[in-house]
């Protein structure tokens, strides 16, 4: 069975860091595509960032890049979010996606979700 | 890197049918095949219901379809059950290593 466990959250002042981590089970981590969609309360879905199977190809939204870092370690089947100077917009429930397959065409797997709440 | 544009809302009777469009550019859903469409009830993480614009996964019924016109795509769900109340929303690969969602659409079933 697939799984995908988020961890890390919880509540950082605005500027703070904070990195997310997504443990990844019942696959072959090291052969999909993986990505972080977030959802601020009561909001739709937003996409955040992507990186293909070797670390090697990395996508970020706009509104994330130059402050957020994707990266992976498949020696322990790990994803992570490395989300700096961070802001009170980026208050969310973060979600760790798997494709279903192929790079673009869907994401089939989602962790349950961990919340971000950025606040003074 | 603006968001599709999605009606807020939806409805339709147990047993009827009902489609959301999904509006994007030339540039996300007119320029790839890539579009999938998420169903999210309260409180759960997303499921995808269609990927690469008219394909199912394993497991999703035949009751929910999906197509594509130029910038724009769209979701059929047809013969309505209760459980089909929820959010969904669409997503398209929008080039350079992007991708980006849709506004959202609230299904009722009445």
């Amino acid at each position: 069975e697939v799984q995908l466990v988020e961890s890390g959250g919880g509540l950082v002042q605005p500027g703070g860091s904070l990195r997310l981590s997504c443990t990844a089970s019942g696959f072959t981590f090291s052969s999909y595509w993986m990505h972080w969609v977030r959802q601020a309360p009561g909001k739709g879905l937003v996409w955040v960032s992507r990186i293909n199977r070797d670390g090697f190809s990395i996508g970020y939204a706009d509104s994330v890049k130059g402050r957020f870092t994707i990266s992976r370690d498949s020696a322990k089947n790990t994803l992570y979010l490395q989300m700096n100077s961070l802001r009170t917009e980026d208050t969310a429930l973060y979600y760790c996606a798997r494709d279903i397959g192929t790079a673009e065409s869907g994401l089939l797997y989602w962790g349950q979700g961990i919340l971000v709440t950025v606040s003074s | 890197q603006s968001a599709l544009t999605q009606p807020p809302s939806a409805s339709g009777s147990p047993g009827q049918s009902v489609t959301i469009s999904c509006t994007g550019t030339s540039s996300d859903v007119g320029g790839y095949d890539f579009v999938s469409w998420y169903q999210q009830h309260p409180g759960k993480a997303p499921k995808l219901l269609i990927y690469e614009v008219r394909k199912r996964p394993s497991g999703v019924p035949d009751r929910f379809s999906g197509s594509k016109s130029a910038n724009t795509a769209s979701l059929a769900v047809s013969g309505l059950q209760a459980e089909d109340e929820a959010d969904y929303y669409c997503y398209s690969y929008a080039g350079s290593n992007k991708f980006v969602f849709g506004t959202g659409t609230k299904v009722t079933v009445l």
